[in-house]
């Protein structure tokens, strides 16, 4: 079965500051590991997406994550926080393959504060 | 622009009524998802279709809940009796084409039961 642990349910930074959001997933084969965002009273939205290419993904709005196997993580970073990219955060897992339900983590509320 | 459209957006009701929700997905697309979210656990995903034919609805309580797809245009998601415990915000997500698991979100129908 397939899972991702988000560690931290929330997470402050200042604006400019580095953000860091972790992401560990489990999987019995090669994943599709996903990033999204929501925005309050919104859906989510797609920020990056890992599909065995390059390991280092860059997404929407400065944010980029690395695809380490050997840790099982997926760990999504900006290196500048700006107020608007305070929201809440998911991981998802797939299997490899479209058309699959993707498994989200419980998410990561992002504060960020002037 | 093309986008997931669910309605209601706000519904409340009493204890045993009958709620309906619907979705239409974005034209061409063949898989339909619904989750639920609440803030115990996240999201959970409901059911899903593929080419209107489920493909799993393992996460629905099958005693009060059934899940449709009249047409390719329609996704259907009936809650009857509805319980307090299935106030949530409902998500119905679409995809298709080349895009391998970017899922596009409608902006949600929160439901509140009293």
């Amino acid at each position: 079965a397939q899972s991702v642990t988000q560690l931290g349910s929330h997470v402050s930074v200042s604006e400019g500051a580095l953000v860091l959001l972790r992401c560990n997933y489990s999987s019995s084969v090669p994943p599709y590991l996903f990033w999204y965002v929501q925005y309050p009273n919104q859906g989510l939205q797609l920020l990056l997406k890992y599909t065995s290419a390059a390991t280092l993904v860059k997404g929407i709005n400065g944010f980029e994550a690395e695809f380490k196997k050997s840790e099982t993580s997926f760990h999504l970073t900006k290196p500048s926080a700006h107020m608007s990219d305070a929201a809440e955060y998911f991981c998802a897992v797939s299997l490899y393959q479209a058309g699959t339900a993707l498994i989200f983590g419980k998410g990561t509320t992002l504060s960020v504060s002037s | 622009d093309a986008r997931v459209t669910q309605t209601p957006r706000h519904k409340v009701t009493e204890m045993g009524q009958e709620v309906t929700m619907r979705c239409q997905p974005i034209l061409g697309h063949n898989t339909v998802f619904w989750y639920r979210q609440t803030m115990m656990q996240g999201l959970e995903l409901l059911a899903y279709f593929r080419n209107r034919a489920p493909l799993d609805d393992s996460g629905m309580p099958k005693d009060r809940f059934s899940a449709e797809m009249p047409d390719a245009t329609l996704a259907t998601l009936k809650i009857q009796p509805s319980e307090p415990r299935d106030s949530a915000v409902y998500f119905c997500a679409s995809e298709g084409g080349q895009t391998t698991g970017e899922l596009f979100f409608g902006e949600g129908s929160r439901l509140t039961v009293l």
